[in-house]
């Protein structure tokens, strides 16, 4: 166990809803990353948010959108949802937002549009 | 751009030794890592490699090239339970941030 938690765990839905994924990173982390694995593409960096704010960002689509709140858990928004965006989505924390820094993953949660 | 090379799939025996292999081409460098994840888990972390030369922890070592773009996970005494994805990343970035370019992976089944 990671420290790591993330809700849901399964999520089923239609193309065109919206989801939200929630992400709680390990006591004492300031930094909360976003990753989609699916089958053809392995593991894809989405976005990472340090302490509040976006502190770098991957090829994370424009239909997607993420914050980290005062709190330090964050949130990823999905909308207008095609079949393509199923996949595992992983929640990661590090302790600073350093490339040194190392990510613990959360359990992920499993999205699938129908 | 990024580019992480690692071999799709390996077999090795309970009890014997495997080295898994990763190039790499990046336009920075801030350390790479290995992770091992069972299907349908979270990656869990394994080793990290800043500088050239060998990283052992117990059972596994990892060995970092800088200057040819090369690392490698070695995996002793070889369990049942080490049959996993093994992923090679690289932070790339330079100024700032902790962004990970993942391999595709390496599939490693132990057989009896």
């Amino acid at each position: 166990d990671s420290g790591v938690t993330q809700t849901p765990k399964h999520l089923i839905t239609a193309t065109g809803q919206r989801v939200t994924l929630r992400c709680s990173p390990r006591s004492g982390d300031l930094s909360v990353y976003w990753y989609q694995q699916s089958l053809d593409q392995g593991l894809q960096f989405l976005i990472q948010y340090y302490n509040g704010e976006e502190r770098a960002k991957g090829n994370i689509l424009e239909r997607f959108s993420a914050q980290q709140f005062p709190d330090l858990h964050s949130e990823l928004n999905l909308s207008s949802l095609e079949l393509g965006d199923s996949a595992l989505y992983f929640c990661a924390s590090s302790s600073g937002g350093a490339g040194t820094d190392t990510q613990y993953f959360g359990p992920g949660t499993r999205l699938t549009v129908l | 751009g990024q580019n992480i090379d690692q071999p799709t799939e390996m077999t090795a025996t309970e009890g014997a030794i495997v080295q898994i292999n990763c190039t790499y081409q990046t336009s920075g460098f801030n350390g790479l890592f290995w992770y091992q994840q069972h299907a349908g888990e979270a990656p869990t972390f394994l080793s990290y490699n800043v500088l050239d030369g060998l990283e052992e922890k117990g059972r596994f070592s990892s060995f970092l090239s800088r200057s040819k773009g090369y690392s490698y996970l070695l995996l002793k005494e070889l369990q049942m339970k080490d049959s996993a994805s093994y992923l090679c990343a690289v932070n790339g970035l330079t100024g700032g941030g902790n962004k990970l370019t993942f391999g595709t992976g390496t599939q490693l089944k132990v057989e009896l």
